[in-house]
């Protein structure tokens, strides 16, 4: 069966700063997609970034970039230029290729907060 | 677009009743859903797959006969949280997927108290 695990529960980062949040997975598997989630207070969940695991470049979307290291299994988000706006719990995700209503496993969280 | 809307937003019950949780794919087809469970300051954790016209798939654990999942048409899931106890009080989130690639769309939540 597959595994997410964030290893940091709580993490923090001045306002302008870069933080990254790891992520690794285990999976035996070799097409995959792997997601990073945002939670903020609301508790809407919202796609920040997602990777396809054929795909070696990593995946940027704005001040949202990954390093997808796929023999190490590991999928870490850094977050450049924090804002206040970017405190939430952050959500590492894995989800099979097999098809596409594979169920989305999600990783414990890491809970962001953001220093003015 | 790829809208899922869940209603209502929280719900307070007494304890013994039951609760109806609705998810709609607004303008698209969801021929599967999700429903999860959240607790505070926890991660999601998956309760059962929903596929249109036929039974839902309940993960280990899960008590089919306390909530009822429903999908009866391709834009329509349901929870319903059958004799309700304090102890089900929760966050319940569902979600569709609409493209093999971006992954889930996921509704607003609702937050149920069983008092």
């Amino acid at each position: 069966a597959q595994t997410v695990t964030q290893s940091q529960p709580e993490m923090s980062v001045q306002e302008a700063e870069t933080v990254t949040l790891s992520c690794t997975y285990d999976t035996s598997e070799s097409d995959y997609y792997l997601f990073w989630y945002k939670q903020p207070p609301s508790r809407q969940m919202i796609l920040v970034i997602r990777q396809e695991a054929y795909k070696q470049q990593n995946a940027t979307e704005n001040r949202f970039s990954v390093n997808f290291q796929k023999a190490a299994k590991s999928f870490s988000l850094k977050i450049s230029d924090s804002q206040l706006g970017d405190a939430a719990m952050y959500f590492c995700a894995y989800r099979s290729g097999k098809t596409s209503y594979d169920k989305v496993i999600f990783g414990p969280g890491t809970s962001l907060s953001v220093i003015p | 677009g790829a809208v899922v809307s869940q209603h209502p937003s929280w719900v307070i019950c007494k304890s013994g009743t039951s609760v109806k949780i609705e998810c709609r794919s607004l303008d698209f087809q969801a021929t599967t859903m999700f429903w999860y469970r959240q607790f505070p300051k926890q991660s999601l954790m998956l309760m059962a797959t929903s596929n249109e016209g036929s039974k839902a798939t309940y993960e280990q654990g899960v008590e089919k006969d306390k909530f009822l999942i429903n999908h009866a048409s391709l834009t329509l899931s349901t929870l319903t949280v059958t004799s309700a106890h304090p102890e089900d009080s929760s966050f319940y989130i569902c979600s569709a997927s609409f493209d093999r690639i971006y992954g889930y769309t996921f509704g607003s939540g609702t937050r149920l108290t069983v008092v």
